[in-house]
Parts: C-alpha cells; sequence; structure tokens
C-alpha cells in the first residue's frame, strides 16, 4: 500500500537551513512526490516535484531558498535562510493510477 | 496567470445536499485534470476526486464514493463538485487543484479554499 510518511514538526532558526522528509512505504522508492506550503487562512502552494532520481521541476515563482533532492524512498524539501513567512505546514503528495495521495504534513516552525 | 475560484460553500444539515464550484482561467482547462481536496478542522490535507483531462474519467476517495459526484464543463472552464448526504465529517476547507497534465499527477495550482460546514 503506497503511503506517505512526515514528522509532524521540524524547528530551525531564523536563517538558518532545514531539511523535510518524505517517506515513500516500501516496495514505491520509484515514485516521485510533489512538496507543497500551507500558510494559515491561503490556499496551498505548489512547491516543486522530486522524482527518484533527484531532479526537480519547481513551481512558478520559488525562491532558489527552496531546493528538493532524493535518497532511496526519501524525498527531501531544504529551505535555506529561512525567514518567518516560511513559517507554515509542508505536506509532500503522491499519484498512483486513480488516486491522490498526501503525507501528514509537517508543521515547521521559524524560531 | 493560472487562476482557481472556489465557490458554493455554506451550512448544510446531515443528509443535506451542496454543490461546490471551481472557475478557472490562464490555463487551456479542458487539457488538465482537475481535484478536490478538503481539509478538515486541524487535520491534513486529505484527497476528496479527480476528474481527468483526456478522458474525463473520474475518481474518488473511499469516504466519498458514492456520495460526492465531480463533473467539469470544458465549455465555461468550470469544476464541480456535487456533494449528497453530507456528514459531519465532510465538514472541511474544499480547495479546487489543477494536475500538471491530462492525467494524475503532480497539483500545480490551487484555489483559495471554501469552507462547508454540516452541521444540525
Amino acid at each position: 500500500q503506497l503511503v506517505l510518511t512526515q514528522s509532524p514538526s521540524a524547528s530551525a532558526s531564523l536563517g538558518a537551513s532545514v531539511k523535510l522528509t518524505c517517506t515513500l512505504s516500501s516496495g514505491h522508492s520509484g515514485y516521485a512526490i510533489a512538496w507543497h506550503q500551507h500558510q494559515p487562512e491561503k490556499g496551498p502552494r505548489y512547491l516543486m516535484r522530486v522524482n527518484s532520481d533527484g531532479s526537480q521541476y519547481k513551481g512558478d515563482g520559488i525562491p532558489d531558498r527552496f531546493s528538493g533532492s532524493s535518497s532511496g524512498a526519501e524525498r527531501y524539501l531544504t529551505i535555506s535562510s529561512l525567514r518567518s513567512e516560511d513559517e507554515a505546514d509542508f505536506y509532500c503528495q503522491t499519484w498512483d493510477t486513480g488516486s491522490v495521495l498526501f503525507g501528514g504534513g509537517t508543521k515547521l516552525t521559524v524560531l | 496567470e493560472v487562476q482557481l475560484l472556489e465557490s458554493g460553500g455554506g451550512l448544510r444539515q446531515p443528509g443535506g445536499s451542496l454543490r461546490l464550484s471551481c472557475a478557472a482561467s490562464g490555463f487551456t482547462f479542458s487539457y488538465y485534470a482537475m481535484t478536490w481536496v478538503r481539509q478538515a478542522p486541524g487535520k491534513g490535507l486529505q484527497w476528496v476526486s479527480t476528474i481527468s483531462g483526456n478522458d474525463g474519467s473520474t475518481y474518488y476517495a473511499d469516504s466519498v464514493q458514492g456520495r460526492f459526484t465531480v463533473s467539469r464543463d470544458n465549455s465555461k472552464n468550470m469544476l464541480f463538485l456535487q456533494m449528497n448526504s453530507l456528514r459531519a465529517e465532510d465538514t472541511a476547507v474544499y480547495y479546487c487543484a489543477k494536475h500538471d497534465g491530462g492525467g494524475i499527477y503532480s497539483l500545480d495550482y490551487w484555489g483559495q479554499g471554501n469552507l462547508v460546514t454540516v452541521s444540525s
């Protein structure tokens, strides 16, 4: 069964970097995922797609501070030079025949 | 510029019906798959339903199968979600979102959301 697993929370200091992880369930390490940022009272925003080979395809206007990578069944979102406005919930998303799947989300706190 | 604007939310009693609409602009609507996603209070994002762009195939989460119907009017660039037999657990903000292709792939644009409350 295809499942995406994310840590519920993460925190990092202003100006620092943070790496969020999304883990694909066993047998699904070849799947691509997408990262989305969801700030309170707003619609989610697509950040990028990360393929199993680590290639990434960013959404319109996504700054270079946001980058994606991959290792085995793990897909990563790294945010560098953290700003207060980066504080949000981050979701990974994937897809299979006839369905869309989300991870549980990671709440990022910028200290 | 891609824009997605949901409307039609509101308060309904359990067992009632509601139709959500999503007006799309800024892209060739007929080509792309479209999806409804919801977020219940205090919960994460949950996929609800998808309609493909290439052949209009429809897909549903188990929790809404048989109660919700997704449709699209490509002549008017509109996406719809007909919600019947509403339950308290359907209370959520509903988002429409665009896929980055005719089939089910990444979601690359989202609407601002529309609140649906099911309560007596």
